[in-house]
């Protein structure tokens, strides 16, 4: 059921841009996205409704291809704050809600 | 504005013995589910309760047993606590039916050891 991640870890320098990929096998109604600092718990970044479709939160952004299954994430012009571990969700039918499998981000001075 | 309070922060038992972990939300949600998370294997839903009166098992429910007491509680309890049930635990809520098919609010989490 747990969507899958890619990549699991990726480190990045200051200013550099990145982007998680969400991908299920099940169909995805929609996807939300979190990030998760250590010793804390998620924080939600956005949900994306309908197929296709792109929303942004400063320079977070993602899309949605409802199609392919897939959700992306993407982190430009990264800062140090950006650090953290970025899950994606979807809710399953009877209101279960599943996480991927995490991309943990590290943002280097 | 509490939000999702989840009790305790910390807990360390022995095998064998049993607990209960607690979680309330203030926030009037329908839904409210618990993760366990261990390193490396992300966030995983160990039961859910889609309303009050119903439960449901996740992925990993073997060891487990929640109570949907009211709309407010959700409780996990771990009859014969296992070293394999060490991990930090996650509860929260939502209200699925919302608007904007409403994002999850979550606990601090309770990091439970098992010796």
């Amino acid at each position: 059921q747990q969507p899958v991640q890619s990549p699991q870890a990726v480190i990045l320098r200051e200013g550099e841009d990145a982007v998680i990929n969400c991908s299920s096998s099940k169909a995805l109604y929609s996807v939300h996205w979190y990030r998760q600092k250590h010793g804390e718990a998620p924080v939600f970044l956005m949900i994306l409704l309908k197929g296709g479709e792109q929303k942004g939160h400063e320079k977070i952004s993602a899309s949605f291809n409802e199609k392919k299954q897939q959700s992306s994430l993407y982190l430009t012009a990264s800062q140090l704050s950006y650090s953290g571990t970025y899950f994606c969700g979807s809710q399953a039918p009877g209101n279960q809600f599943y996480f991927g499998t995490g991309t943990s981000l590290t943002v280097i001075p | 504005n509490a939000g999702v309070t989840q009790t305790p922060k910390f807990q360390v038992l022995k095998t064998g013995q049993s607990m209960t972990l607690q979680c309330a939300q203030d926030m009037n949600h329908n839904s409210m589910y618990w993760y366990r998370q261990d390193p490396g294997m992300g966030l995983r839903l160990i039961y859910y309760s889609a309303s009050e009166g119903t439960t449901d098992k996740g992925e990993v429910p073997n060891g487990y047993n929640v109570s949907r007491l009211n709309k407010r509680e959700f409780s996990l309890r771990l009859e014969s606590a296992a070293p394999s049930q060490t991990s930090v635990y996650f509860c929260a809520s939502r209200n699925p039916a919302g608007p904007s098919n409403e994002k999850l609010f979550f606990g601090s989490g309770t990091q439970l050891s098992v010796l």
